[in-house]
């Protein structure tokens, strides 16, 4: 299994340039989200999808939109970049969490991240 | 102040040395404790989850105090594939139980 997948890995955007970072998981994962990295802040939840055609906001969405057509596929998309979302972005998939009460063991199995820069 | 506190370090220790780190938390709602690795340039990825009676595993030893909102990670005779990035993790208790990460203490165990 190649776990979760993000591509690319680096990327230089100038501001005001839209692109997509891919993200893909092939562990029937219901739950994906979205995460950036910044120092001294921690991770900091973007966006995250409990299911197919399902999606919701975290933390700090401002600027990035996410769509959930497949249960694989988590793509997210900034759309004008801005030099505040230079950063490290990291997909991440688990079995469903939270919603519904269910038990589960709180591990999110991360992609390898993608550096983005944003001149 | 921040949900999940962490020293940011770096401790530096010498191979076979114990070393302790603590995180605090701030919202009592926090219902889950977890402690994740992150190596340098790398994913995150989950060390151990933390119960309230305390566990182990192998040379790392997990404790949570909810009276006074802390977790702490106990590293046993240290190695230099040790160094890392240790992040303790909390999820709330409240609607969507969302995770939240503290910023890492970062660990450099040395020859």
């Amino acid at each position: 299994n190649a776990g979760v997948t993000q591509t690319p890995k680096f990327q230089v955007l100038k501001t005001g340039q839209s692109m997509t970072l891919q993200c893909a998981q092939d562990m029937n994962h219901e739950y994906m989200s979205w995460y950036r990295q910044d120092p001294g802040m921690g991770l900091r939840l973007i966006h995250y999808s409990v299911g197919a055609g399902i999606t919701d906001q975290g933390e700090v969405p401002n600027g990035y939109n996410v769509s959930r057509s497949t249960t694989e596929d988590f793509p997210l998309r900034l759309l004008s970049a801005a030099p505040s979302q230079t950063s490290v972005y990291f997909c991440a998939s688990s079995f469903r969490t939270g919603l519904g009460g269910s038990p589960n063991t709180g591990e999110l199995f991360f992609g390898e991240g993608s550096r983005l820069t944003v001149l | 102040r921040k949900e999940v506190e962490q020293d940011p370090g770096p401790f530096n220790v010498p191979e076979g040395a114990t070393v302790a780190f603590n995180c605090t938390y701030s919202n009592s709602a926090s219902q889950s404790f977890f402690w994740y690795r992150q190596d340098c340039r790398k994913e995150p990825k989950l060390l151990m989850s933390v119960y309230s009676s305390g566990n182990e595993d192998g040379r790392f030893t997990a404790q949570l105090n909810r009276a006074s909102q802390y977790i702490s990670l106990l590293i046993r005779d240290s190695k230099l594939s040790d160094s890392a990035t240790y992040l303790c993790v909390v999820r709330m208790n409240t609607g969507f139980q969302k995770l939240v990460f503290g910023t890492g203490t970062r660990l450099l165990v040395s020859p």
